[in-house]
């Protein structure tokens, strides 16, 4: 199975919403992950099974979609989700697909 | 508080072999699968290899580029995960993190990682 996401970089300034794609070459049912990637730091798992916010991460952070296509939305973007943020199908595993990355940057 | 704490990593040429361990703590290990993942500089995660519990017979299961070059295995008496490398390639350089797999609700996720450790393989 492979993963795409779009777009491949985004630039958005403190305040604003982000959404960010991903969708998945066959279907996957709600087996998508989201985790949040900084440099130097391990991946932060952020949304488990497409929707369900993991513990401890702010609720400004949401995700929704099933079979193919998935979405990840950041309302209210705070400095600190500035990073590159993939996907995960874990349907289909192994192996356990990543998508390639949306890298989200300061405006 | 759960743990995962990755080390082993460092130079080697190509060619060469290298293994990495994945101590754990606060949490039950032998119920849990491990996994390897890695990130070259600049680049996304690429998931490596994993390893399933006695429960369900240590399966394990490899990317296509590491397939009969990586070994993964592990000593639930003392915690640990071991990711050995062998005729390592310089396509092979990456942080290699551990990650557990956990089943929630009917999914699964990879909820904690350890911190990283640095492979580099070169001349």
């Amino acid at each position: 199975i492979q993963m795409t996401q779009s777009p491949s970089s985004l630039s958005a300034s403190v305040g604003d919403r982000v959404t960010i794609t991903c969708r998945a070459s066959q279907n996957i049912n709600t087996f998508l992950n989201w985790y949040q990637l900084k440099s130097g730091k391990p991946p932060k798992l952020l949304i488990y099974g497409a929707s369900n916010l993991q513990s401890g991460v702010p609720s400004r952070f949401s995700g929704s979609g099933s079979g193919t296509d998935f979405t990840l939305t950041i309302t209210r973007l705070q400095p600190e989700d500035f990073a590159t943020y993939l996907c995960q199908q874990t349907y289909s595993a192994p192996p356990f697909t990543f998508g390639p990355g949306t890298n989200v940057e300061i405006k | 508080e759960v743990q995962l704490v990755e080390s082993g990593g460092g130079l080697v040429q190509p060619g060469g072999s290298l293994k990495l361990s994945c101590a754990a703590s606060g949490f039950d290990f032998s119920a849990s699968a491990i996994h390897w993942v890695r990130q070259a500089s600049g680049k996304g995660l690429e998931w490596v290899a994993r390893i399933r519990s006695k429960a369900d017979s240590y399966g394990t299961a490899y990317s296509a580029s590491v397939k009969g070059r990586f070994t993964i295995s592990r000593d639930d008496s003392e915690t640990t995960a071991h990711l050995q490398m062998n005729s390592v390639k310089i396509e092979d350089t990456a942080v290699y993190f551990c990650a557990r797999l956990r089943w929630v609700g009917g999914t699964n996720c990879f909820d904690y990682w350890g911190q990283g450790t640095l492979v580099t393989v070169s001349p």
